[in-house]
This record gives structure tokens, C-alpha cells and sequence, in this order.
């Protein structure tokens, strides 16, 4: 039963510090996804990646975020510093995308990872 | 700006009963249009996904309907059941180049089912 795993599923920190999340998607999968979920915003959209290559990270805060891909079976999202603002729940999503086969991009999504900054 | 709007933004309804969500959007060029369903502390889950050419495109009891002209789209559960109860994301994508899409993501609506 292929699926994405996350960790931590839960977090709690304290303003200041850093903090990293993981993401392994699903074997195969050249398409990684991070989004953030909150109340009031809804989801948005951090970043993506195609082949471990950034594609879009317009939706990520650069002077605190970061995304990287080190292997195609591991992304990780740090937050350093972590402001009580960052409190939302984190998901990772992956897919498959083929260039030419007219597929578009099916996510799957992980089960997400609750972050609460005092 | 492309934007997604959803209603009702809430909704409960009896067991059993048929319901139908709204979506409209703003976006473009227009790709395809995905409804998601998630559940309480999980993460969402693809229900349907629709092209510029699909009007309509079913799963199960959940069947989606798109309106290309009038940009606006529908999700209609039939028989609802107490599983049913959920989030539902309506989110447009927007192929800006070859590969890369720009999603926008409605607000959901929240539906409640009851005995």
C-alpha cells in the first residue's frame, strides 16, 4: 500500500527555533509538493519539486523557509527562525508527471505534520 | 487575480439525503479542475479530476460536473452516508508552461452528515 509519510506528525517549538520536517513520497513519484493549511488561509502552495529540481517556490517566505530534495526518497521544509505564525498543519503531497503523456498532476498527499510555535 | 470561490461554506444535511457543493472560479489558462475530500486530521484525497473538454466525470456516489463557458463547477453526492462527512476542496489549475501548473485552491466547504 504505497503512501506518503511524514514526520513529525506533531510538533510543538518554541519561537526562535528551528525546525525541520520530513517527507518521504511515494516510490516512483518525480513530483514533490509542500503545502501549508491553516483556518483562515485554507491550503497554499510552498514549493514544488520536478526530478529533485526546485520548480515553484513562490509560495514559500525565503528569509525563513527553505526546501530541498537531498535524495529522491527524502524532502525536508525547515523554518528557521519558527514564528508563532508558522502554526499550521504541513502536508506533503508527490505524483507522477510525464513529459508528453498529457497526464496532468495527480497528488497524493501525506497525512501532514501539526505545528504549533509558542 | 485567479481565485476559487466555494459554497456553501458550511452544510449539514440527514443521512441519505443527496447534496450538490458549488465552485467558481477565476483562472486561467485554464488546465483542469480537482475535488478533494478530506477528513478530520488527514491529508486531502482526490476525488475527481476534469479537463477543459470534461463536463462530467463520476466516482462512486460523488460525480462531478464542469462548465467551461461559466467557469463553474459542482460536486453532487448522492445518498450520503456518515463517511461523507468532510472537507471538500475545489482547487483550479493553470498550465502556465510546459509541466508547470499554477493550483489555486478554494476554501472548501464543510459538510456534516447526520443520523
Amino acid at each position: 500500500d504505497a503512501r506518503v509519510t511524514q514526520t513529525p506528525r506533531d510538533k510543538v517549538t518554541e519561537m526562535g527555533q528551528e525546525v525541520t520536517m520530513r517527507c518521504q513520497p511515494i516510490l516512483g513519484h518525480n513530483t514533490v509538493f509542500w503545502y501549508r493549511q491553516t483556518m483562515m488561509q485554507g491550503l497554499e502552495l510552498l514549493a514544488y519539486f520536478r526530478n529533485r529540481a526546485p520548480l515553484d517556490d513562490s509560495g514559500m517566505p525565503k528569509d525563513r523557509f527553505s526546501a530541498e530534495m537531498p535524495d529522491a526518497t527524502l524532502a525536508t521544509l525547515k523554518i528557521q527562525p519558527s514564528e508563532p505564525r508558522d502554526s499550521a498543519v504541513y502536508f506533503c503531497a508527490s505524483g507522477f508527471w510525464l513529459a508528453g503523456s498529457g497526464s496532468y498532476n495527480e497528488q497524493f498527499f501525506g497525512p501532514g505534520t501539526r505545528l504549533t510555535v509558542l | 487575480k485567479n481565485q476559487v470561490e466555494q459554497s456553501p461554506q458550511s452544510l449539514i444535511i440527514l443521512e441519505g439525503k443527496n447534496c450538490t457543493l458549488q465552485c467558481n472560479y477565476t483562472v486561467s489558462p485554464f488546465s483542469n479542475l480537482r475535488w478533494y475530500k478530506q477528513d478530520t486530521g488527514r491529508g486531502p484525497v482526490s476525488l475527481t479530476i476534469m479537463t477543459f473538454s470534461e463536463n462530467t466525470k463520476s466516482n462512486g456516489r460523488y460525480t462531478a460536473t464542469l462548465d467551461a463557458d461559466t467557469k463553474q463547477s459542482s460536486l453532487h453526492i448522492t445518498a450520503s452516508q456518515l463517511s461523507d462527512s468532510a472537507s471538500y476542496i475545489c482547487v483550479v489549475s493553470a498550465n502556465w508552461d510546459f509541466g508547470n501548473e499554477k493550483l489555486t485552491f478554494g476554501t472548501g466547504t464543510r459538510l456534516t452528515i447526520i443520523p
